[in-house]
């Protein structure tokens, strides 16, 4: 099973500042499918990111995916105020599909 | 446009069954693997177990193994998830999941497990 590891656990930034979330994989996700979710308080996991790089529907340009192999990163260019959320990695290219234990992006 | 639209949860006594639903649409079903996944309140999502296309192959998480059986019935575009000796840390959102392409989630049901 390949074991997510995402880093930092919280990320404390203000409205308008960068945010860089990482996610490490014990082993090699196959095809890149990795995958970034954002998840607020009572809502379901959104997608953000699929594929490492390619942002689904309806995301803004501000969320960007990169990485290959063990290390992916998701990227905010500028915090908005619906970004403080808490944020996951998951990767589906082998079985079973798996996921990191989160970082959460507060306001500071 | 797919949805993924889940039933079936409650109120449950330790012990207990229940059998959760998903219906599929604006997709051809049967070409998909299908997934449940779970999330505890506070904890972060646990990957449940999946189903091939035409339901000959099913896997499960070690949790769940021996309790829980994945089926489908392609003809209604449907997956289900019947629970047995249900356990008070099965307690979570169980959400429908298809990760292929572009991964959905339907908007999960709530099973609770108390006495």
């Amino acid at each position: 099973e390949i074991v997510l590891t995402q880093s930092p656990g919280t990320l404390s930034l203000s409205p308008g500042e960068r945010a860089t979330l990482s996610c490490r994989a014990s082993q090699s996700v196959s095809g890149n499918y990795l995958a970034w979710y954002q998840q607020r308080p009572g809502q379901a996991p959104r997608l953000l990111i699929y594929g490492a790089s390619s942002r689904a529907t309806g995301i803004p340009d501000r969320f960007s995916g990169s990485g290959s192999g063990t290390d992916f990163t998701l990227t905010i260019s500028r915090l908005e105020p619906e970004d403080f959320a808490v944020y996951y990695c998951q990767q589906y290219g082998s079985s079973p599909l798996t996921f990191g234990g989160g970082t959460k992006v507060e306001t500071k | 446009e797919v949805q993924l639209v889940e039933s079936g949860g409650g109120l449950v006594q330790p012990g207990g069954s229940l059998r959760l639903s998903c219906a599929a649409s604006g997709f051809t079903f049967s070409n998909y693997w299908m997934h449940w996944v779970r999330q505890a309140p506070g904890k972060g999502p646990e990957w449940v177990s999946r189903v091939y296309t035409d339901g000959s192959e099913t896997n499960y998480a070690d949790s769940v193994k021996g309790r829980f059986t994945i089926s489908r019935d392609n003809a209604k575009s449907t997956v289900y998830l019947q629970m047995n000796s249900l356990r008070a840390e099965d307690t979570a959102v169980y959400y429908c999941v298809r990760m292929a392409g572009t991964p959905y989630w339907g908007q999960g049901t709530l099973v609770t497990v108390s006495s």
